[in-house]
């Protein structure tokens, strides 16, 4: 009865490849997140959708799509990774301005 | 935008003491939550308080929002209080703090 799973938990992969990570919440919630945590445990919003509306979207590269097909599901595609990208991404959903509740994480690694 | 500041940056105690964590903002917001980064790794929600106090078995959080502060008291302090703990707050798009990191000693 996980309330908000990431897959996979862990990526590795080369430099130039393009990936996705897929995260799906059972919680009811409205709105999603894509977190990016680097290597100082710093955290930072890249993106955030409301009904499957885009409401948030930091500047991050192109190269970062988001897509939700439903308000259950908000997945993260990443193309032509650098070595720059490797950090972990976490998911998240809540009611728009209420308790955030996050995934697991996904530790990105790229060689 | 809003500066989010917590203290101290570092905490080592010894199991069963007490601690205190400050997150101080620049704005007033209407959204404050705490959060515990495990070692594993895991983002735990503590407190969603914007205002006022709560309290939780052995921790408790309070929010003085027109001094734009709140703290976050650990009583008897276990091994597994140990991690990162995070204030975050905005209203669509939540701004963090750097992190207390916090390690408890048996």
């Amino acid at each position: 009865d996980t309330a908000v799973s990431q897959t996979p938990k862990y990526l590795v992969t080369q430099m130039g490849n393009d990936k996705s990570i897929k995260c799906e919440q059972n919680l009811g919630h409205d709105t999603m997140y894509w977190y990016k945590q680097d290597s100082k445990k710093f955290l930072k919003i890249m993106f955030s959708y409301n009904n499957k509306e885009l409401i948030i979207n930091e500047t991050v590269p192109n190269r970062f799509s988001p897509k939700s097909p439903d308000k259950a599901h908000l997945n993260l595609h990443i193309n032509s990774l650098e070595l720059g990208d490797s950090a972990v991404y976490f998911c998240a959903s809540s009611q728009l301005g209420d308790t955030q509740y996050f995934g697991p994480g996904t530790r990105l690694t790229v060689l | 935008g809003i500066q989010v500041e917590q203290s101290p940056p570092d905490l080592i105690l010894q199991e069963g003491a007490n601690s205190t964590l400050r997150c101080n903002f620049s704005d007033s917001v209407n959204n404050l939550q705490w959060f515990h980064q495990n070692p594993w790794g895991q983002l735990i929600n503590l407190f969603y308080i914007p205002s006022g106090t709560k309290q939780n078995g052995r921790l408790s959080a309070t929010t003085v929002a027109t001094e734009r502060y709140s703290l976050l008291y650990i009583s008897s302090s276990q091994t597994t209080d140990s991690g990162v703990y995070f204030c975050a707050l905005g209203d669509y798009q939540l701004i963090w703090g750097a992190g207390t990191k916090l390690i408890i000693k048996p």
